[in-house]
């Protein structure tokens, strides 16, 4: 049973690129977060999605960024027109149930805007 | 919103030394988790506390939940170096919410 897989695990985009990223939940998974953190920094809740709807978006910001999880198919973290500020890791995690119960975090993508 | 409060925010013991890590909510808890994540690497869940007053053990951890489901602890007894890492408690209050992450108790072990 593969874990969550988050790819790519590396993203170098320059200045007003767009970043895509990509995360497949665990099987059976039906719930997804994805979080933000910053170098010695905590993890910032961004999106809670189920499949084909954002159930808590409060994280996101109201610009540039949105997130998709599809009936089909990965969920996918969109950034458009990268800035500087954006470089961060951005992590999923998946559980079986809401509440977050038991979530397991993929690898992270580690996003460079340059 | 909530708040999660986690307290120390650093902490540098010597190995074999005991460690201790806590958690804060602003709001009554449906249940707390924790996570370690190794410096590069990915958070990864250690314990649910559901009840209240509920203590869990894993070895040389102790997980802890307050009486009023408002805080928890987290114990280590005589640190190693496998232990280094940032340890997160995150906060669930219930229902469709999201979980809230406290910001993370950073551990470092001196050999």
């Amino acid at each position: 049973n593969a874990g969550v897989m988050q790819n790519p695990r590396h993203l170098v985009r320059r200045r007003g690129q767009e970043a895509r990223l990509r995360c497949s939940p665990m099987k059976g998974h039906s719930h997804v977060y994805w979080y933000r953190q910053l170098p010695e920094e905590g993890l910032k809740f961004m999106v809670y999605l189920q499949k084909e709807n954002i159930i808590d978006e409060s994280g996101m910001p109201k610009e540039r960024f949105s997130a998709e999880f599809p009936k089909e198919g990965p969920s996918i973290l969109r950034i458009q027109q990268v800035v500087r500020g954006d470089s961060a890791a951005y992590f999923c995690a998946s559980s079986l149930e809401a509440g977050h119960t038991e979530a397991f975090f993929g690898q992270g993508t580690r996003l460079t805007v340059v | 919103g909530q708040q999660v409060m986690q307290i120390p925010q650093y902490q540098h013991v010597q190995e074999g030394e005991d460690f201790t890590t806590y958690c804060n909510s602003s709001t009554t808890l449906s249940n707390i988790q924790w996570y370690k994540q190794r410096p590069g690497g990915h958070p990864v869940f250690l314990i649910q506390l559901v009840k209240s007053g509920e203590v869990k053990k894993q070895k040389r951890l102790t997980f802890q939940f307050g009486e009023a489901k408002k805080n928890s602890s987290l114990h280590i007894t005589a640190t190693q170096t496998t232990d280094v890492g940032t340890y997160f408690c995150a906060a669930y209050s219930g229902g469709y919410q999201k979980v809230t992450f406290g910001t993370g108790t950073k551990l470092q072990v001196i050999p």
